[in-house]
């Protein structure tokens, strides 16, 4: 089956360490996306990529970091510098030039205390 | 891009019509409309989009007005599995891949 995987689904971390969320596809698509989403709103983009080895910022990327090596793979790094990290983080791709139909995994649940 | 406005919440009977509507009077010539939904903790997905023709595929069918300033999603034969957090989104169809800007959305509760 094609599609967007993230793991873990939930993930627990103390207040100062970095920690990693995967985000793997097998659809062959080209762009990526990374979002936030706090409790009742709606999706706010942290980093995209439209292609191996280039990323570009979203509207929140402080204390975030990501890497796209490989274009099945881009995993986005929440650093102790990102001050309210608790959040539910959400990968998304997309075909090059299609970037209205994204394509979502089903997210990580991340709680920092 | 346009701004949206959608109602917080709607409630929907089982197995009927569910019209969301979405007004987006700053729209320009160029963009499109596109809706997505969101169950609970899950990521969004796709729906239907359009541009100034009504559309309808296997999900939805969606209405857009003359004046392209407002539009309705409507699901034929609501069912339970269809209660979800629904977002209307007006963008330009670019080339690139960029953003989608998600706001709060419509609750859409459907009743048994």
């Amino acid at each position: 089956d094609g599609g967007i995987t993230q793991s873990p689904k939930y993930l627990f971390r103390k207040e100062g360490q970095n920690v990693t969320l995967s985000c793997e596809q097998n659809l062959n698509h080209d762009a990526m996306y990374w979002y936030r989403q706090d409790p009742g709103q709606g999706l706010r983009l942290i980093y995209y990529s439209q292609i191996v080895n280039d990323f570009q910022k979203g509207d929140i990327a402080e204390g975030y970091s990501v890497s796209r090596e490989k274009k099945e793979s881009f995993p986005l790094t929440v650093t102790s510098a990102q001050k309210n990290p608790t959040a539910f983080y959400l990968c998304a791709s997309s075909i090059q030039g299609a970037a209205y139909e994204q394509y979502f995994g089903p997210g990580t649940r991340l709680t920092v205390t | 891009d346009a701004k949206t406005t959608q109602p917080t919440s709607m409630d929907c009977a089982e197995g009927r019509a569910a019209n969301l509507p979405c007004n987006h009077s700053t729209i320009s010539g160029n963009e499109y409309v596109y809706w997505y939904r969101q169950i609970h903790s899950q990521g969004p997905q796709y729906i239907i989009h359009g541009l100034k023709n009504n559309e309808t595929n296997e999900m939805a069918s969606l209405i857009i007005t003359e004046d392209r300033k407002s539009s309705t999603l409507i699901l034929p034969h609501a069912t339970l599995r269809d209660t979800a957090v629904y977002y209307c989104i007006v963008r330009v169809e670019e080339t690139s891949g960029s953003r989608l800007t998600f706001g709060e959305g419509t609750q859409l509760t459907v009743n048994p």
